[in-house]
């Protein structure tokens, strides 16, 4: 079964950090790109950033470009993300999520809660 | 930056069919993949490339895209299928661009 399973997830005082894990599993994760998109309490789904296959192509929306950093080591069939300088704009649930052609996401991990709060 | 508009609420009663709309500039020229999120739960790919179903999603949900306008399709509604529905596509500089929801709530 293939399967997704985020942790990490916790409350963080403004400006601090987080490192978000996901972890993959019945399927060859070296073999696909990979993405996490979050939703803020009461909003939509909004895209975070994404990770080739090999690490070779990284992206990030403006909104945490420069903040978070994405990572995957493909030995451990792990995706993360290092979140630093948080803010409250931050507080979302983040799912982690596979790529498939055409840029679709399946299936998504079930998501892990970040609150930025003092 | 390119908007994906969608209509907020859509109410149906069990057995009818509800239409899901996402309005996107020359949104008929991408590719629009659908997603149903429940709360609590993951999200759901349910139409892909316009109108093809993944494995296990039923034949209920089809989709289409033509114009400025792409369309979810729920037939014969199910209480099971009340959730949020986002339609998405990829776009060359915003990358991955999601609709703004669309609840959909079973009578």
């Amino acid at each position: 079964e293939v399967q997704l399973v985020e942790s990490g997830g916790g409350l963080v005082k403004p400006g601090g950090s987080l490192r978000l894990s996901c972890a993959a599993s019945g399927f060859t994760f070296s073999s696909f790109n990979m993405n996490w998109v979050r939703q803020a309490p009461g909003k939509g789904l909004e895209w975070v950033s994404s990770i080739s296959s090999s690490s070779s192509y990284i992206d990030y929306a403006d909104s945490v470009k420069g903040r978070f950093t994405i990572s995957r080591d493909n030995a451990k069939n792990s995706l993360y993300l290092q979140m630093n300088s948080l803010r409250a704009e931050d507080t979302a649930v983040y799912y982690c999520a596979r790529e498939w052609f055409g840029h679709r996401f399946d299936p998504w991990g079930q998501g892990t809660l970040v609150t930025v709060s003092s | 930056s390119y908007v994906l508009t969608q209509s907020p609420s859509v109410s149906v009663a069990p057995g009818q069919t509800a239409r899901i709309t996402c309005g996107g500039n020359n949104i008929g020229s991408k590719s629009v993949h659908w997603y149903q999120h429940k709360p609590g739960q993951a999200p759901v790919l349910v139409v892909y490339d316009d109108s093809d179903r993944p494995s296990g999603i039923p034949e209920r949900f089809s989709g289409s895209n033509s114009g400025n306008t792409a369309t979810l399709t729920i037939s014969r509604v199910e209480a099971g299928d009340e959730a949020d529905y986002y339609c998405q596509v990829w776009h060359s500089s915003d990358h991955y661009v999601f609709g703004t929801g669309t609840k959909v709530t079973v009578l």
